[in-house]
């Protein structure tokens, strides 16, 4: 399954809200209902960070200025209000297929 | 508190195997599968297969087929991957993540701090 991410650089402005797409090959909604896409940050030097679980839903600890939607092949992860603690490579990965796949990765610059 | 605690960094020659570990601690190792994910100098991440700590299944992408096996030590909260016949482009973070499970399991709940893998003649 190919995950396509735009863009691929973000130049935001702090207090500005952001949005970065991520669209599948194939649909990631589950008969269940949930869609297994995933977003995550790897700020820089670190490993990555989960933000969203099962397209829509925050980790735990993360602020509610993230926002992710979608379903089926498009999803969207939204700022709301960017903060310069926000800055690095967002990824948005599926878990419905094998293999697993990641996007290229958004990143995102003050 | 779930935490990971990766083995060192490791230089290897074209040819060669190698085998990174990741020792989890803060839950109970036998529920929830481990991942393995790298990320090659300045690229994005890349999924390299999952294990069942608790039954020990498997799943790796045909990329990798034949080249990567993923353990588990469930005495030593160990979890194990090993790749072989090394190439140069196979130099890279290797990172272990855990599933976590709010109904449906999803991965990357938590990370490990990744180990360098480098492979140079």
């Amino acid at each position: 399954t190919v995950m396509t991410q735009s863009p691929l650089s973000l130049p935001v402005t702090p207090g500005e809200p952001a949005s970065i797409s991520c669209k599948s090959s194939q649909s990631l909604l589950q008969t269940s209902g949930y869609n297994y896409l995933h977003w995550y940050l790897q700020k820089p030097g670190q490993s990555p960070q989960l933000l969203i679980y099962l397209g829509s839903n925050r980790a735990s600890g993360v602020p509610d200025r993230f926002s992710g939607s979608g379903s089926g092949t498009d999803f969207t992860l939204k700022i709301s209000r960017v903060e310069a603690e926000d800055v690095g490579v967002y990824y948005c990965m599926q878990s419905l297929h094998t293999p697993m796949t990641f996007g290229q990765g958004t990143r995102l610059e003050i | 508190q779930v935490q990971f605690v990766q083995s060192g960094a490791e230089v290897k020659k074209p040819g060669a195997s190698v085998k990174v570990s990741c020792k989890a601690s803060g839950y109970t190792f036998s529920s929830y599968a481990l991942h393995w994910v790298r990320q090659a100098p300045g690229q994005g991440l890349e999924w390299m297969g999952w294990i069942n700590a608790g039954s020990g299944d498997t799943r790796y992408p045909q990329k990798f087929q034949g080249r990567v096996s993923i353990t588990r030590d469930t005495s030593a909260n160990t979890v194990y991957m090993e790749l072989s016949s090394l190439r140069s482009d196979d130099t890279a973070i290797y990172y272990c993540g855990r599933d976590d499970c709010v109904g449906p399991c999803y991965p990357g709940a938590y990370w490990g701090p990744g180990t360098l893998v480098t492979v140079s003649s």
